[in-house]
């Protein structure tokens, strides 16, 4: 399975301030049949269930506000966070959907100093 | 707008089955992938199955590949997961997920989940 490591798993931010998750994959997650990137990433609030931000690796949903950015290639991606909002708080997951079985990063914990 | 309703989980003991439903409704249900992933107290997520649009593909996580059965009625708009020999490892809330159509295995919506307790 293609192991997806998040960094950090907690992250203290100011509100106002920018944030930054990592996410590193095991393998290359281009797809050999398409050359697209399969990497999404989630935020889930407490009590919810996550909703998806950015799929193939810098793709924002309708309705996710242009501060959530994504970036990345190969086996190496980042969240950028810019002017954290108090409503940013939970847990964010990247995951992968490029190789059998689809796998989920740790989570990375975003909590306001 | 997209809504996925997940029902039947409960407290089972170990080594019984379990059968968890998710009643969807809002879209076209017979032309999404629809998945089902994990989340354990306090833990991530761990993806445990998927089922194309027409019910030919279906793919397993392999701590449940054997014990899982993931199908559909599209008639009805409800997605199943059979699971048996249930351990406590698989205690936990279970989602359902729909694919959005933009990628591979790209889950966009996401119901609120029912929660599984193993315990005997």
């Amino acid at each position: 399975d293609v192991a997806m490591t998040q960094s950090p798993l907690s992250l203290p931010v100011t509100l106002g301030q920018s944030a930054s998750i990592s996410c590193r994959s095991s393998q290359s997650l281009v797809h050999s049949t398409d050359g697209n990137t399969y990497l999404n990433w989630y935020h889930q609030r407490p009590g919810q269930s996550p909703r998806r931000l950015i799929y193939k690796v810098s793709n924002r949903d309708s309705g996710v506000p242009d501060r959530f950015s994504g970036s990345g290639s190969g086996t190496d991606f980042t969240l950028e966070i810019s002017r954290v909002e108090a409503d940013d708080v939970g847990t964010f997951y990247c995951m992968q959907g490029a190789r059998w079985p689809p796998t989920f990063g740790q989570g990375t914990e975003v909590e306001i100093k | 707008q997209v809504q996925l309703v997940e029902s039947g989980g409960g407290l089972v003991q170990p080594g019984k089955s379990l059968r968890l439903s998710c009643t969807a409704s809002g879209f076209s249900f017979r032309s999404y992938g629809l998945h089902w992933v994990r989340q354990s107290p306090g833990k991530g997520l761990n993806w445990v199955a998927v089922i194309s649009y027409n019910e030919n593909e279906k793919y397993y996580a392999g701590s449940v590949k054997g014990r899982f059965v993931i199908s559909r009625d599209n008639s009805q708009s409800t997605l199943f997961l059979e699971m048996s020999s249930l351990t406590i490892e698989d205690t936990g809330v279970y989602y359902c997920a729909r694919e959005e159509g933009d990628g591979y295995n790209s889950v966009r919506y996401w119901g609120r989940g029912t929660l599984v307790t193993v315990s005997s």
